[in-house]
């Protein structure tokens, strides 16, 4: 049973070009949440997914920033025109449902590299 | 209002000692669920041990246990017999059940680092 799978793990995009990140949940997992990690920091929340539904995007920007989970195939988190700030470690969990004790399982993340 | 706190900045332990790293968590529901990822210097976020509020219990994994004071709301981690690979950055998480709004997301804190001497 696979686990989280992200792709790529690595991505060097310069500014003003789009980044696409990818997501393939583990098997089974209806629920997708994408976090963002800047260097010495913790994991800050940008978005909540069900199949085609966004149910929480209270962390994502307003602008550039926009994701999907379609009935099928990966959830993509897309950032358009990317600055050097954007440049920081993008994780992506999934859960088989939502319960006190769902544990999220991790991918390994894409480091994105903004020159 | 910060939700997961961890104060700690960094600490160091010598090999086979035991290590409390602290956890302090602000919330009004009655129905959370707490966990711990470690994260080596590798970047992958693994999953540790949970504990949920309701369980009288507190939580053990193997050499990972969490010391769960509710009045106090504070949710630290103990590591007994500290070995070498256990050095990496460790996440405090709080899932919340919210009745008014809001989804049930994984909030993190800032983490701390350990360092395992030999």
């Amino acid at each position: 049973n696979a686990g989280v799978m992200q792709n790529p793990r690595h991505l060097v995009r310069r500014r003003g070009q789009e980044a696409r990140l990818r997501c393939s949940p583990m098997k089974g997992h209806s629920h997708v949440y994408w976090y963002r990690q800047l260097p010495e920091e913790g994991l800050k929340f940008m978005v909540y997914l069900q199949k085609e539904n966004i149910i929480d995007e209270s962390g994502m920007p307003k602008e550039r920033f926009s994701a999907e989970f379609p009935k099928e195939g990966p959830s993509i988190l897309r950032i358009q025109q990317v600055v050097r700030g954007d440049s920081a470690a993008y994780f992506c969990a999934s859960s088989p449902g939502v319960g006190m004790n769902t544990e999220a399982f991790f991918g390994q993340g894409t480091r994105l590299t903004v020159v | 209002a910060q939700k997961i706190t961890q104060t700690q900045p960094g600490m160091f332990v010598q090999e086979k000692e035991a290590v409390t790293l602290d956890c302090t968590y602000d919330t009004s529901d009655q129905s959370y669920g707490l966990f711990w990822y470690k994260q080596p210097s590798s970047g992958e976020m693994i999953f540790l041990i949970y504990q949920g509020s309701y369980d009288e219990q507190n939580a053990t994994e193997g050499r990972y246990s969490l010391n769960f004071q509710k009045a106090r709301k504070s949710a630290n981690l103990v590591i007994s017999a500290s070995q070498l690979g256990d050095s990496a950055m460790y996440f405090c998480a709080m899932r919340e059940f919210p009745s008014e709004g809001g989804s049930e997301k994984l909030v993190f804190g800032k983490g701390m680092k350990l360092t395992v001497n030999p």
